[in-house]
């Protein structure tokens, strides 16, 4: 079984279209997060939810909305994709807030915008 | 905002050498981690430190904790192909829940 993993792992998809990217943990962990890694492999944070909660939002277009139903998922809803959202973003979860043991990370998926 | 700085930027080295990289920035912080990235695979950690001075090895790989806080470095002995990757690192700063991450050392062994 995989730890945290996320769908589809890769999303071709036209300007202007909405998509979302799905992301499950299996670990029993509260907190979970999304990254974005750009074409240069630098790695942001864009989001974390603890328990359902919102808890870190960084400088983010609101085109990008997170929902989590429940502590195990965390998707990520992007709207109107514009060229400059192509990265690979990763779902990553961890025991609580305070990440004292780092993140475990899902394996990524690939968004390319045309 | 917090950046954290890694060098060197790539290298290629030969199978059985030893490679070291390091992670500066100008801030203080209380955790370190070190982790590996493979080609189309998501960061997995390898090391994770605590206390300045501290010295923590996982099989091959060492790394420490940098005296000042503001550093840390990894070296990795006798390497081998599957070393391959890209090499972050991630830092914590007090009072706040999310880690900074470097800027990554690509890592390329030729056999």
């Amino acid at each position: 079984d995989t730890a945290v993993s996320q769908t589809p792992k890769y999303l071709v998809t036209q300007m202007g279209n909405d998509k979302s990217i799905k992301c499950e943990q299996n670990l029993g962990h509260d907190t979970m997060y999304w990254y974005k890694q750009d074409s240069k492999k630098f790695l942001k944070i864009m989001f974390s939810y603890n328990n359902k909660e919102l808890i870190i939002n960084e400088t983010v277009p609101n085109r990008f909305s997170p929902k989590s139903p429940d502590k195990a998922h965390l998707n990520l809803h992007i709207n109107s994709l514009e060229l400059g959202d192509s990265a690979v973003y990763f779902c990553a979860s961890s025991p609580d807030t305070l990440p004292a043991h780092g993140y475990t990370f899902g394996s990524g998926t690939r968004l390319t915008v045309v | 905002g917090q950046q954290l700085n890694q060098s060197p930027q790539s290298m290629f080295i030969q199978e059985g050498e030893d490679v070291s990289m390091n992670c500066t920035s100008s801030s203080i912080f209380n955790t370190w981690l070190w982790y590996k990235q493979e080609p189309g695979e998501g960061p997995v950690l390898l090391i994770a430190l605590y206390k300045a001075g501290e010295l923590t090895s996982n099989g091959r790989l060492t790394a420490q904790f940098g005296i000042t806080r503001k550093d840390s470095f990894l070296n990795i002995s006798a390497s081998i192909p599957s070393d391959v990757g890209i090499y972050f690192c991630a830092g914590l700063t007090s009072g706040t829940y999310k880690y900074i991450f470097g800027t990554g050392t690509r890592l390329k062994v030729l056999a």
